[in-house]
């Protein structure tokens, strides 16, 4: 089945600091989304973005889904931003709709 | 602005207890999921529904899973005799009109086997 890598799997940042989060996949996919795991569990839908680039505030998203990766850029990073970030594909042509996620970026943010 | 909800928020078992968690999707969707998270671990695909009949199912969704919508609001997974590595968070997700449509993810049940 396809695999998703992402990277780094831990990250620590001082407040303010610009940072870049990536996903590689190893098939085509017909999906992407970013979560943002806060520290209570939820998963909060960041981006679906299975190619091109997205913006919302400041967070952004691209997906060359030619070369089969996603970027997360965090700017300005908040003590807020702290928690897991999974990035989450569907498989072109082979699952029916079903997520499979990354192991996580777990961000830190110190004030 | 429309959401998935789940209950209970959390729920504690004895081994061997059959448990049923609850999800209200969003209302006009039409393809619905079930996740699982064991603590510290990555989030993984159980099963997917989808014109009331199951689509797809992981290895993990085993005879003691069950999945059932008995109305036209709820979702349901029935897991029969629980065991302990059933703990874990488990999150309802529902999306649109096409599979590939964004998947919207419940705040999740964390259901603790004892």
């Amino acid at each position: 089945g396809i695999q998703v890598e992402q990277s780094p799997p831990d990250l620590i940042l001082q407040e303010g600091a610009n940072s870049t989060l990536r996903c590689n996949f190893s098939d085509s996919v017909n999906n992407l989304q970013w979560f943002h795991q806060n520290p209570w569990g939820q998963l909060i839908n960041l981006f679906y973005i299975p190619s091109g680039t997205k913006q919302n505030g400041r967070l952004s998203a691209t997906t060359v889904a030619t070369e089969r990766y996603s970027l997360l850029y965090i700017s300005s990073s908040q003590t807020t931003d702290s928690g897991v970030y999974f990035c989450a594909v569907v498989n072109y042509g082979g699952s029916q709709g079903n997520l499979i996620f990354g192991k996580g970026t777990k961000l830190s943010v110190k004030p | 602005e429309p959401e998935v909800t789940q209950t209970p928020s959390h729920q504690v078992t004895q081994m061997g207890q059959e448990v049923i968690l609850r999800c209200v999707p969003i209302s006009n969707h039409l393809y619905f999921y079930w996740y699982r998270q064991i603590l510290g671990q990555k989030v993984e695909f159980l099963v997917s529904f989808y014109n009331n009949e199951i689509s797809e199912k992981s290895e993990i969704f085993d005879d003691q899973f069950s999945v059932e919508r008995p109305d036209g609001s709820n979702f349901t997974l029935k897991i029969r005799s629980t065991k302990l590595e059933d703990s874990a968070m488990y999150f309802c997700a529902s999306s649109g009109h096409r599979e590939i449509d964004e998947q919207f993810f419940g705040p999740g049940t964390r259901l603790t086997v004892l």
